[in-house]
């Protein structure tokens, strides 16, 4: 399975983009990058996902570039709200094995 | 649709005593997982289940943790018997399949003394 590294803390104000980037050098021919958001004393909630490219939604964008070794979760303009641990998975959506947590990202956003 | 639901939402129990944590699916949902989360080690997949199949299980502790999916609404995780070490936040999650998105529960925090 492809391992993930990311940063363990960001910090952030409000309004400003922030960008989560996730290194994962190993990554597979079939593997997909899912990103995912987890609130204090809330189980994770899924943000964005996306094989080539970019992907975009109405919460956040992601970045993958041709080599696919990295990814970059985008926020727009990040609220109090946003201050949350974000996680990068890899893996074959197809095989089932998108299923390993790494440490993710604490990001604090500030008044 | 109400979500993963978990059951309780807190459990506090001594040492030695069987404590089992309940979970129901998303309707319509084959997958089933679940995960343990502590601040040591983060979030840990413990089992999960398509189809109400256990399918990898490798992640369960030891003996002691034992997890049934008797229909494709109802999970149960089963620690006999408890030690403290087991104090942890336990979330079930369930996907349409094996390789979609997760829908996480509210989690169960479990303490034991």
């Amino acid at each position: 399975l492809a391992k993930t590294t990311q940063p363990i803390s960001m910090d952030s104000y409000e309004g400003q983009e922030v960008n989560i980037t996730c290194s994962h050098n190993n990554i597979a021919t079939n593997d997909y990058i899912t990103w995912y958001q987890q609130f204090p004393s809330q189980g994770p909630r899924f943000i964005i996902q996306g094989y080539k490219t970019k992907v975009t939604n109405e919460v956040a964008s992601l970045f993958i570039p041709a080599d696919r070794k990295s990814s970059t979760l985008s926020l727009p303009r990040v609220s109090l709200s946003d201050t949350a641990v974000y996680y990068c998975l890899v893996g074959d959506k197809n095989a089932g094995n998108m299923l390993t947590f790494g440490g993710g990202t604490r990001l604090m956003v500030k008044p | 649709d109400a979500g993963v639901i978990q059951s309780p939402r807190h459990e506090v129990t001594e040492m030695g005593q069987e404590v089992t944590l309940r979970c129901k699916p998303i309707s319509g949902h084959n997958s089933l997982f679940w995960y343990r989360q502590t601040m040591m080690r983060g979030l840990e997949l413990l089992i999960y289940f398509n189809n109400n199949v256990p399918i990898d299980d490798s992640g369960m502790p030891e003996d002691r943790f034992s997890a049934k999916m008797p229909n494709a609404s109802f999970s149960t995780l089963k620690i006999q018997p408890s030690e403290p070490r087991d104090s942890a936040v336990y979330f079930c999650a369930s996907s349409p399949g094996q390789g979609e998105c997760y829908t996480f529960g509210s989690g169960t925090r479990l303490t034991v003394v």
